[in-house]
């Protein structure tokens, strides 16, 4: 079954305390994504890479870090976490022609105290 | 990337139509119309997209207006699980997703 798999889904930490939150997809897509979902601000992309080894910023990168080492993975890194990140994030994927196309996990709820 | 308005929130029937509306009165000749929904909390699950075409897939319809200023998503026979928050977007080919508020839709027994 074709799948973006996101884990934790949920995650409670405290301030500064380095977390990593991975991705994996089934689909062989060359373009992945990150995204937050926060109430009355919508979804805002934090970071995508258009193939292994390529990333870039997205809307809102700051305090986040991504790597791209295997096609199929893109873990986000919170280096230190704070509590302005505590969110919902998603993992999309996505043909890098097709990249309006997403596949989207199924969200990991960051709490961060 | 175009403005979209969509209404808040629409009920629906189980079993009936679903027609949820978009407003796009500022699109560009080079963007298309994006439809997606979101079930609670869940992520975001792309439904179908069309440029100036109707287009119909497993899931849904898209009816354009010939202005391309408006669109419909149609949702032939909506059930229980249809349940959700679907997404109006426009913007050009290829470009970053970026979601607005949408349109709540419930669907009643």
């Amino acid at each position: 079954e074709a799948q973006v798999t996101q884990n934790p889904r949920y995650l409670i930490t405290v301030t500064g305390k380095k977390l990593t939150v991975t991705c994996s997809q089934n689909m062989n897509h060359e373009y992945m994504s990150w995204y937050r979902q926060d109430p009355g601000l919508g979804l805002r992309q934090i970071y995508y890479s258009m193939n292994v080894e390529v990333t870039d910023k997205g809307d809102v990168p700051e305090g986040y870090k991504v790597s791209r080492k295997e096609k199929r993975n893109f873990p986000l890194i919170l280096e230190s976490p704070s509590p302005n990140q505590t969110s919902l994030y998603f993992c999309a994927s996505s043909l890098l022609d097709r990249a309006t196309e997403a596949f989207f996990g199924q969200g990991t709820r960051l709490t961060v105290v | 990337d175009a403005k979209t308005t969509q209404p808040p929130s629409m009920d629906c029937a189980e079993g009936r139509a679903a027609n949820l509306p978009c407003n796009h009165s500022t699109i560009s000749g080079n963007e298309y119309v994006y439809w997606y929904r979101q079930i609670h909390s869940q992520g975001p699950q792309y439904i179908i997209h069309g440029l100036k075409n109707n287009e119909t897939n497993e899931m849904a319809s898209l009816i354009i207006t010939e202005d391309r200023k408006s669109s419909t998503l149609i949702l032939p026979h909506a059930t229980l699980r249809d349940t959700a928050v679907y997404y109006c977007i426009a913007f050009p080919w290829n470009e970053k997703l970026v979601f607005g508020k949408g349109t709540k839709l419930t669907v009643n027994p």
